[in-house]
């Protein structure tokens, strides 16, 4: 069964940083890779999403990498801002057919961020 | 503004009410989910329907009935809940599910709560 790991759990850190979330997958037989931000009492909103097959994607101060080989995954904000505080989710998509796999995302926890201003 | 929308927004009900949610997609996609977002817990998969077909039934307890009419519409058929089921329900919808670059949108989501 495919599980997924966040670290860490929560992270605080002063504006302008630039900052690395973590995200951890058991089973590297994935399609994709996507990751979310979730404000209070909202849905989901995409940030980005990696095919199995691609190594990274940005959109603006958002770099988001793959290791599928070592099940690893990492979000890069640089230039951190207060408007970036929410919780940051990472979920995979397996194969179809893999196997006990589910036709949908599995999610981690999440990081819960705050910049403070 | 997403391209998925939920409704009711927020739901209270008693555990003999039968009730149900409603998630419309505008974005012409063929795959269509039911999460729960309970506290402490990652989003748990529920349903999924890939060309009004349901092709995922995750060991979900049968108070809980999806029916997808059309690949626009999703709807969750409550009955008989128990207070544990109280939680953020969300709706999601992608291409189709079986695609490598079948990026997930997901709506506001409706918050339930189980009196």
């Amino acid at each position: 069964k495919q599980e997924v790991t966040q670290i860490p759990a929560a992270l605080s850190v002063p504006e302008g940083e630039n900052l690395v979330l973590n995200c951890s997958f058991t089973d590297s037989a994935i399609y994709n890779l996507q990751w979310f931000r979730q404000d209070p009492g909202k849905g989901l909103t995409s940030l980005l999403l990696i095919q199995s097959s691609q190594r990274e994607q940005t959109s603006g101060r958002l770099n988001a990498s793959l290791d599928k080989s070592s099940g690893r995954s990492t979000l890069y904000i640089a230039a951190s801002q207060p408007g970036d505080s929410a919780t940051y989710l990472c979920a995979v998509r397996l194969l179809p057919y893999s196997g006990g796999g589910a036709d949908g995302l599995t999610f981690g926890k999440g990081t819960h961020l705050i910049i403070q201003p | 503004e997403t391209g998925v929308t939920q409704t009711p927004r927020h739901l209270v009900m008693g555990m003999t009410n039968k009730k149900s949610l409603k998630c419309e997609q505008h974005l012409g996609h063929n795959a269509m989910y039911w999460y729960k977002q309970s506290a402490k817990k990652p989003l748990e998969l529920m349903f999924v329907y890939n060309f009004k077909e349901q092709t995922e039934n995750n060991s979900v307890p049968s108070r809980f009935s999806p029916e997808c009419p059309n690949s626009s519409h999703l709807f969750l058929h409550l009955h008989t809940l128990q207070p544990e089921d109280s939680a953020l329900y969300l709706c999601a919808s992608s291409q189709d599910s079986k695609r490598r670059d079948a990026e997930a949108f997901f709506g506001q989501g409706t918050r339930l709560t189980v009196v």
